[in-house]
């Protein structure tokens, strides 16, 4: 069964990085069927896909966030990882890291972890 | 403002059969298969529908999913207390170099 961790700070600044971890178990980051997704949701509201990667290295991103976005793989930790630059309360909410197929089909999901923008 | 339109609630009683749109367009539903999920009180979302009407395996078959052009549905038939939650559509969308997109997301209450 794959399990997806999330871990990182609960609490940042504005203006400053946010950067989360995920760790995969039970399944390989670097199996080629899957890609590896971020998606958050702030409070009260919808999902927002925010970006994934192939174990290659290859990358996209939600146009909305592209600019202050980076998403990374280190496949010998079996982990990828969310930087979002320059952040604003607007960024706060519950951030979940996920697997899929690269179209939407996201079959296994962390259970989120909440990120608040405040100073 | 989501780029696939859902209603923002829907209702039904136990044993009804309720169902929830999500409209696109040729660039996403038009073209790419449509994903559901269920996302219960306080818990991560589940994979409830993908490929517009395969169930992943343990989801009931209460649940169904169909497309038709550029919209798609999710059908829930006998209705259960249990089924209260909020679901959301996804889809590729291949405009702006492609991404993934979801739509707003429906509240559905069993009254």
């Amino acid at each position: 069964q794959v399990q997806l961790q999330e871990s990182g700070p609960g609490l940042v600044e504005p203006s400053q990085t946010l950067s989360l971890t995920c760790t995969v178990s039970g399944g390989s980051i670097s199996s080629g069927d899957y890609y590896w997704n971020w998606i958050r949701q702030p409070p009260g509201k919808g999902l927002e896909w925010i970006g994934y990667i192939y174990f290659s290295g290859t990358t996209y991103y939600n146009p909305s966030l592209k600019s202050r976005v980076t998403i990374s793989v280190d496949t010998s930790k079996s982990q990828f990882s969310l930087n979002l630059y320059s952040v604003t309360a607007t960024d706060t909410g519950v951030f979940y890291c996920a697997r899929g197929n690269g179209y939407g089909r996201i079959d296994y999901w962390g259970q989120g972890t909440l990120v608040t923008v405040s100073s | 403002q989501s780029v696939l339109a859902q209603p923002p609630s829907a209702s039904g009683t136990p044993g009804q059969r309720v169902s929830i749109s999500c409209s696109g367009s040729s660039s996403n539903i038009g073209t790419y298969t449509v994903n559901w999920f269920q996302q219960l009180p306080g818990t991560a979302p589940k994979l409830l529908i993908y490929s517009n009407n395969q169930r992943p395996s343990g989801v009931p078959d209460r649940f169904s999913g169909s497309k038709s052009g550029t919209s798609a549905s999710l059908a829930i038939s006998g209705l259960q207390s249990e089924d209260e939650a909020d679901y959301y559509c996804a889809a590729w969308d291949d405009s702006l170099n492609g991404h993934v997109v979801f739509g707003g997301g429906t509240k559905l209450t069993v009254l």
